[in-house]
């Protein structure tokens, strides 16, 4: 079964630009949240989707957003792109939406790598 | 909120046993999860805590006191693959996926 894809893996944009990311989850799972991770540092919340609606929000600037569709893929969407934005984006899909358990941990896909000059 | 501490660096040697310690202060707490992050890489689920005590799955155990919060990841006959940075991460009351995470130990394992 395949994992969790993300496109692109790699980009490069210039600052005031927009982008686009992408991801497929796990066959079954309904679960997407993206994190944004800068270089030394853990992986942060940005946004939860589930069943097509956002579940939450961590503390970004309305610049971002993001949707699911559905067939539960989502796209996170970056405008007015700063030289700040440069991390790795981390999508990560689980099964349902709710308690945590051994049952319903994240799986994360590979990131996209943006760089922004 | 959640604050998540743990080392920025250990190193240790093939065969040894290594302990990773982590302690979080949370508004909201459901969970604990260790992740291992390879250097370029997604972070992968090593292990999940959701009641006190110790939880061992081969050679990775995890332990965790909810009233000191406190938790510790054991890895035991450490491996040059087990090189990696490991992410403690919180999990809130309702949601895994709003999860809070540290910002990693670096573990080097040495021959």
């Amino acid at each position: 079964d395949a994992g969790v894809t993300q496109s692109p893996t790699h980009l490069i944009k210039t600052r005031g630009q927009q982008v686009t990311l992408r991801c497929s989850p796990i066959s079954g799972h309904k679960s997407v949240s993206w994190y944004q991770q800068v270089l030394g540092q853990g992986p942060q919340f940005i946004f939860q989707y589930y069943e097509k609606e956002e579940r939450g929000r961590g503390n970004f600037p309305d610049r971002f957003s993001a949707r699911q569709f559905p067939n539960y893929s989502s796209e996170l969407n970056v405008n007015a792109l700063l030289l700040g934005d440069s991390a790795l984006y981390l999508c990560a899909s689980s099964p349902r939406y709710g308690t945590p358990s051994g049952a319903n941990v994240l799986t994360f896909g590979a990131g996209s790598r943006l760089t922004v000059l | 909120g959640q604050n998540i501490d743990q080392p920025t660096e250990m190193t240790a040697t093939e065969g040894a046993i290594v302990q990773i310690n982590c302690t979080y202060q949370t508004s909201g707490f459901n969970g604990l999860f260790w992740y291992q992050q390879h250097a370029g890489e997604a972070p992968t689920f090593l292990s999940y805590n959701v009641l006190d005590g110790l939880e061992e799955k081969g050679r990775f155990s995890s332990f965790l006191s909810r009233s000191k919060g406190y938790s510790y990841l054991l890895l035991k006959e450490l491996q040059m693959k087990d090189s990696a940075s490991y992410l403690c991460v919180v999990s809130p009351n309702t949601n895994a996926g709003k999860s809070t995470f540290g910002d990693g130990t670096t573990l080097t394992v040495k021959p």
